[in-house]
């Protein structure tokens, strides 16, 4: 089936704009993950869906960073203001969450995000 | 804080197998070893996990110590594509919440 999708590929803003990121999951997961992956360095989590419970936001690095999620579909991640030291991919991942065998997480293929 | 160490990079020529090295010499008893695996400019890849016995699946094979404190990946024929970086990770088994944290990585570049 289809897997993890994200839009747009690559995202180039100016400095104080802002951006939305769209992240669709692979269908039927109910657990949805962003992170952030800056040149050269690992995974840092962002924030955490799971069905209707309240987000882990506990990775967000700022309060210009938000996300929001529409029952167990579609995932937007906004960031107000962009400063430099935003630009980074992003990547969603989602998994089938809890009551499921399985917590493996797929991961789309990421939005580049330049900050100029 | 990923509690665990790889080489940094590695080679291998296409079609011989490739042994990635993973140490974990502090994981717990309920923790798992999971590999997942980055290509250039793709989200990271799934490819397997094992908690003490020897696991295979399509795309590798998994070898865990006695002890449990290394493991190995193995692909058992690598070609051009399997170039990417390689993260080895420990976590608990949870269909709960579980953000992942990489390390470094093994940089595996497969050659002609």
């Amino acid at each position: 089936g289809a897997g993890v999708s994200q839009s747009p590929s690559n995202k180039v803003t100016e400095k104080g704009k802002d951006v939305e990121l769209r992240c669709d999951p692979i269908s039927g997961h109910t657990a949805l993950y962003w992170y952030r992956q800056r040149l050269g360095q690992g995974l840092e989590f962002l924030i955490y869906f799971q069905g209707n419970s309240a987000p882990d936001k506990s990775g967000l690095p700022s309060d210009r960073f938000s996300a929001e999620r529409t029952g167990e579909s579609v995932s937007t991640l906004t960031i107000q203001r962009t400063q430099q030291e935003d630009s980074a991919v992003y990547l969603c991942a989602s998994s089938q969450g809890v009551g499921s065998a399985e917590g493996e997480q797929y991961f789309g293929p990421g939005t580049r995000l330049t900050v100029t | 804080d990923a509690k665990t160490t790889q080489p940094t990079s590695m080679d291998c020529a296409e079609g011989r197998a490739a042994n990635l090295p993973c140490n974990h010499s502090t994981i717990s008893g309920n923790e798992y070893v999971y590999w997942y695996r980055q290509i250039h400019s793709q989200g990271p890849q799934y490819i397997i996990h094992g908690l003490k016995n020897n696991e295979t699946n399509e795309m590798a094979s998994l070898i865990i110590t006695e002890d449990r404190k290394s493991s190995t990946l193995i692909l058992p024929h690598a070609t051009l594509r399997d170039t990417a970086v390689y993260y080895c990770i420990v976590r608990v088994r949870s269909t709960g919440f579980q953000k992942l944290v990489f390390g470094t990585g093994t940089r595996l570049l497969v050659s002609p």
